[in-house]
Parts: structure tokens; C-alpha cells; sequence
């Protein structure tokens, strides 16, 4: 069965840097999707994506953060200048439509920012 | 705003036990819901859904139904499996709006003894 991908599984880096987390959504799928999980805290959406743009953004995706497709297959999610607040697991999903198909997630990285 | 609230983990059962993760949610529209699974080390997966009050939603031995009047969706099983072991979140996505903008608890871990 396709799955969503995402490397790497474990992230750590010093803060101020910038890192790119890479998710491989699955191939068919329109609706590209990252969500973080800091330790110990709930699921939390951070931005939704569509035709090759931002469709939604929740309060936590600030001027910190990026996605981008940048070929065919490829959803990356990039954090500017980390913080140490940003470690945590972060997870990508896709999905074929809108309301009706369930999303698929990825197995996540965990991001460490030391 | 909309929120869901699951039962503190971590749970911890012998096999065979009945299995309550207790969820209430709180929304201004009329949400769908969701169960999601984690099983170590992968991603999360969709177990079951419901969408409108009284829906059951069911698989792989697990039941929730769509309680409108106590805004609950409490999951259980009748006899769970050392297989069942893993994390089990709760969330919910407002009706009309984007599927993927999901709302989730913090998550209640499993674990079932042999």
C-alpha cells in the first residue's frame, strides 16, 4: 500500500539554524498537510496546501516557517531560524480530496533544537 | 474555539480486558469525528469516523459512536490484544471546512499485557 514518507526520522540542530524536514506524499494525493506534536501536547495543525499554494495556516505557522513543492513529489517544511520551542515531532499527511478521503500520515521527525 | 479533550493515559490492560478511551469535544458547528491510531514507530492512521450525531464508526474490533447530546465519542473494544498497544487520538474537523485542518487530543497510550 503507498505511504507517505518522511526523512529524516530524527532531526537535531543548534538554534538559529534552519532546517528542512522533506515528506514524500503519496502520488495521487492534491492535499499536502503538516501537523507537529511537541512532547507531551496535542496533535496541532500548522498549514494546509493545494495547487501549489497555502490554503490554510493555523497561528503557529509564522514568517518562521515555509512549505514548498518544489518538483513533482517532494513537500518540504521549512523553520528559518529555530527555536527552541519548535523541537518536537512533526508529522506530514496528504489526502486526495478535501472533505471525503482520510488523510495519511508520515511516521514523523523529530526535530531537537538544542 | 474547537477543542477535544481525550482521557489521560498511560492505560494499561491485560488482554482480553474491555477497552474505554473516553472524548468529548466541544465545537460551534457540526463536526466530524475521528479516531486515529499510532503504532510505534509509524505514523498515524485512521481507525474510524463518524460524521453526523448517531453514526457508529467501527473497524478492527473498535466501536465509537457520535453522542451530539454529550458531545462524546468514546472509543471501545470489547476484547483487546497485545497487537492493540499504541497511541489512540481523538479529533475532529469542522463540517464544510477543510478535512485536513484537524482538531486532536493529546493522545492516550495503551498498552495491553499478555
Amino acid at each position: 500500500e503507498p505511504e507517505v514518507t518522511q526523512t529524516p526520522s530524527h532531526q537535531v540542530t543548534q538554534m538559529g539554524q534552519e532546517v528542512i524536514l522533506r515528506c514524500v506524499p503519496i502520488s495521487n494525493h492534491l492535499y499536502f498537510y503538516w501537523y507537529r506534536q511537541i512532547l507531551g501536547q496535542k496533535v496541532e495543525f500548522l498549514v494546509s496546501f493545494y495547487n501549489n499554494e497555502i490554503s490554510e495556516k493555523s497561528e503557529i505557522f509564522d514568517d518562521q516557517f515555509s512549505v514548498e513543492r518544489p518538483d513533482g513529489s517532494n513537500f518540504t517544511l521549512k523553520i528559518r531560524s529555530t527555536k527552541l520551542e519548535d523541537s518536537a515531532m512533526y508529522f506530514c499527511a496528504s489526502g486526495q480530496e478535501k472533505n471525503n478521503s482520510p488523510l495519511h500520515f508520515g511516521n514523523g521527525t523529530r526535530l531537537t533544537v538544542t | 474555539g474547537d477543542s477535544v479533550t481525550q482521557m489521560e493515559g498511560p492505560v494499561t490492560l491485560s488482554e482480553e480486558a474491555f477497552l474505554t478511551i473516553n472524548c468529548t469535544y466541544t465545537a460551534t458547528g457540526y463536526p466530524s469525528l475521528f479516531w486515529y491510531v499510532q503504532y510505534p514507530g509509524e505514523g498515524l492512521q485512521l481507525l474510524l469516523k463518524a460524521t453526523k450525531a448517531d453514526d457508529k464508526g467501527s473497524n478492527k474490533g473498535f466501536e465509537a459512536t457520535y453522542r451530539k447530546e454529550t458531545t462524546s465519542f468514546h472509543l471501545e473494544k470489547g476484547s483487546v490484544q497485545v497487537s492493540d498497544s499504541a497511541v489512540y487520538f481523538c479529533a475532529l474537523s469542522d463540517y464544510g471546512g477543510s478535512q485536513g485542518n484537524l482538531i486532536f487530543g493529546k493522545g492516550t497510550k495503551l498498552s495491553v499485557k499478555p
